[in-house]
């Protein structure tokens, strides 16, 4: 059964340097999705993606997030200078289409920023 | 702002009793909602859920209760197994005119012990 996938699966950083967390979606889905998971706290929205653009994006995802899909298979969360705060848990999603709010997720990386 | 609570932070529960796991909302635009299952270092996995125009789902031994009037969902699992033990996160979305993107709850941890 085809998954979504997402490298690395745990990342420690220092504060202030940028980061790159990577994800491949489900071959035929068409809107991806990041959402982050503070340890002992809900799962957080950041971004969702369509055709290339952000479709919506929370408050949480300010101007040092990005998100990108550079090729046919691959989709990036850039975090540009990390904050002790941005530790978390990235969770990337996909969808074949939007209804319904049921979303594949992928295993996750855990991402500590010290 | 805490739209979709989950007030139990941990259930334990005796192999073969039922677990009933809790959720509320408070936004009253919500009409999808979806339990997903999380086991440790790997993503959500969506279990079951239930649009508005209905007040219950079955799947087999997953049961989705909503009480529209009340703002409050339940999931039951009947028989629980031990390997039902993981976090059990809630979820809300709105329908046309919202964005679908769900609304998480912090989670119950389910023990199930043998």
């Amino acid at each position: 059964e085809p998954e979504v996938t997402q490298t690395p699966s745990h990342q420690v950083t220092q504060m202030g340097q940028e980061v790159i967390l990577r994800c491949v979606p489900i071959s035929n889905h068409l809107y991806f999705y990041w959402y982050r998971q503070i340890l002992g706290q809900k799962v957080e929205f950041l971004v969702s993606f369509y055709n290339n653009e952000i479709s919506e994006k929370s408050e949480i995802f300010d101007d040092q997030f990005s998100v990108e899909r550079p090729d046919g298979s691959n989709f990036t969360l850039k975090i540009r200078s990390t904050k002790l705060e941005d530790s978390a848990m990235y969770f990337c999603a996909s969808t074949l289409g939007t209804s319904g709010g049921q979303r594949d997720f992928g295993p996750g990386t855990r991402l500590l920023v010290l | 702002d805490q739209q979709v609570k989950q007030n139990s932070p941990s259930l334990s529960v005796q192999e073969g009793r039922i677990s009933i796991l809790n959720c509320d909302y408070t936004n009253s635009m919500f009409d999808y909602f979806l339990w997903y299952k999380k086991y440790p270092a790997e993503g959500p996995t969506f279990l079951i859920s239930i649009s508005s125009i209905k007040d219950k789902n079955e799947d087999g031994r997953f049961t989705v209760f909503l009480n529209k009037s009340a703002k409050h969902l339940s999931l039951h699992i009947v028989p629980s197994q031990p390997g039902d033990s993981a976090v059990y996160f809630c979820a809300a979305s709105a329908g046309p005119g919202g964005s679908y993107i769900p609304t998480f709850g912090r989670g119950t941890s389910l023990i199930v012990h043998p």
